[in-house]
């Protein structure tokens, strides 16, 4: 069965802290990984991931892909408190005919002042 | 560029009633989804069409769910009779057609139900 498991599932922080958030998985016929912020309740697109090595960057977020450990990291930088959101990792397989994307739990990220 | 349109935003039912949500897409992307998200959870997909075709429905509870977009744009995703599982946010996205062509999903405000 394909799982997208994220980590932690929970982090506080404090503002100016360093994050790293965690996601691997397990999805026959991968196309690619895409991030999502989620703070009220759509989430809104953050990167989306098909090459192995190759960082994405925006602003203090940072995303890269390892698809021989079938894994991605999302960094975000010098924190701030409106980073504080749920952030999905999801992948997104050749089923149907766009893809459909599969989503992990996600990591809620606080960050006090 | 307007986003996806959703509506309600909000919902409360009580268990074995019925209930319809409605999407607007973006425009010009013909490809819609329908997920669902439980509190604590990630969106899982319900439905996907391409244009006014369902491509993917293999995860849609048939016996209480059903969906159309009969004129390739608009959708309706109708819950009946609802039972207090189906309490979540369910929420719809879209995104660009193209074969082959991995494209991010766009999503809409999403609608709350409440199922009492």
């Amino acid at each position: 069965e394909d799982k997208v498991v994220q980590s932690p599932l929970s982090l506080v922080v404090h503002e100016g802290d360093t994050v790293t958030l965690n996601c691997s998985y397990e999805v026959t016929n991968f196309r690619s990984l895409l991030w999502y912020k989620q703070e009220k309740k759509a989430p809104t697109f953050l990167f989306m991931l098909t090459s192995s090595g190759i960082e994405k960057k925006s602003g203090r977020l940072s995303s890269i892909l390892d698809k021989k450990e079938l894994f991605s990291i999302l960094n975000i930088t010098a924190t701030q408190t409106g980073d504080s959101a749920i952030y999905l990792c999801a992948v997104m397989n050749y089923g149907g005919s766009q893809g459909n994307l599969i989503f992990g739990k996600g990591t809620k990220l606080s960050v006090k002042p | 560029e307007a986003g996806v349109a959703q509506s309600p935003r909000y919902k409360i039912i009580e268990k074995r009633q019925s209930v319809a949500f409605w999407c607007n897409p973006i425009s010009g992307h013909a490809t819609l989804y329908w997920y669902q998200q439980i509190l604590g959870q990630g969106p899982k997909l319900l439905i996907q069409f391409q244009n006014n075709g369902v491509v993917d429905d293999s995860q849609l509870p048939k016996d209480r769910f059903s969906a159309e977009r009969l004129k390739g744009v608009d959708s309706t995703l109708k819950i009946q009779p609802a039972k207090l599982e189906d309490s979540a946010v369910y929420l719809c996205a879209s995104s660009p057609a193209g074969q082959g062509l991995s494209y991010e999903q766009y999503f809409g405000p999403g609608t709350r139900l409440t199922v009492t």
